[in-house]
């Protein structure tokens, strides 16, 4: 079975401090992992997907396929990036998404 | 619309009742997915549409769960004679096509059971 880990429920930082929140998953294929967000009280929202390799509001993450892991990076956080982030697989030939079951990130002043 | 629309936002009803969830995907939009997020968990899959054909419904739980899509554009998610263990929040997202475009997320519907 196909599964997503996200083992923080929550995340505290100060303002200015490096982050990163953790994803692994188990998939014995060619995933495609993306990181959503859902700040508050707005939607759920993409941040950024594997395949575009790209940096979205400072954050980064490297899909490492030898460690099944996808985290989620940014070198200096800022207060409006506190919320709720969300990673997820789909698998290849597939359009569903697996979602793990989320960080709270919360950045302090 | 400029994006997903579900309604009701909230939805209280009482154990027993039937409940319709309606979602409005972004126009022209093929894709059609349900997902429902629990408490303390990510959004789980549910069913999905290709157009108005349901091509997956291996999420819904059991047989009180339905959908449709009737003319390829808005989907009702129907849950009949509801229960507590129904309560949860209820997302909706739509994207041009199946594979490698994102999907975009509605509000959601908050269901409580009483």
């Amino acid at each position: 079975a196909q599964r997503v880990t996200q083992p923080e429920k929550l995340l505290s930082v100060f303002k200015g401090a490096p982050v990163e929140l953790k994803c692994n998953y188990s998939y014995s294929g060619s995933p495609e992992l993306f990181w959503y967000v859902q700040y508050s009280r707005q939607r759920l929202q993409l941040l950024l997907r594997h395949i575009s390799r790209e940096s979205i509001k400072g954050f980064t993450a490297d899909l490492n396929k030898g460690e099944t892991s996808f985290h989620l990076k940014k070198p200096f956080a800022q207060e409006e990036d506190s919320a709720m982030y969300y990673c997820a697989l789909r698998e290849d030939s597939s359009y569903k998404l697996i979602f793990g079951s989320g960080t709270r990130l919360l950045v302090r002043p | 619309g400029a994006g997903v629309s579900q309604s009701p936002r909230y939805k209280v009803t009482k154990r027993g009742q039937d409940v319709a969830l309606r979602c409005d995907p972004i126009s022209g939009h093929v894709s059609l997915y349900w997902y429902r997020q629990a408490l303390g968990q990510g959004p789980e899959f549910l069913t999905y549409f290709n157009y108005e054909a349901q091509q997956d419904k291996s999420g819904l739980p059991n047989d009180r769960f339905s959908a449709e899509r009737p003319e390829g554009s808005i989907s009702t998610l129907t849950i009949q004679r509801t229960e507590q263990r129904d309560s949860a929040m209820y997302r909706c997202a739509s994207s041009l096509n199946p594979r490698n475009t994102e999907a975009f997320f509605g509000q959601g519907t908050r269901l409580t059971v009483v």
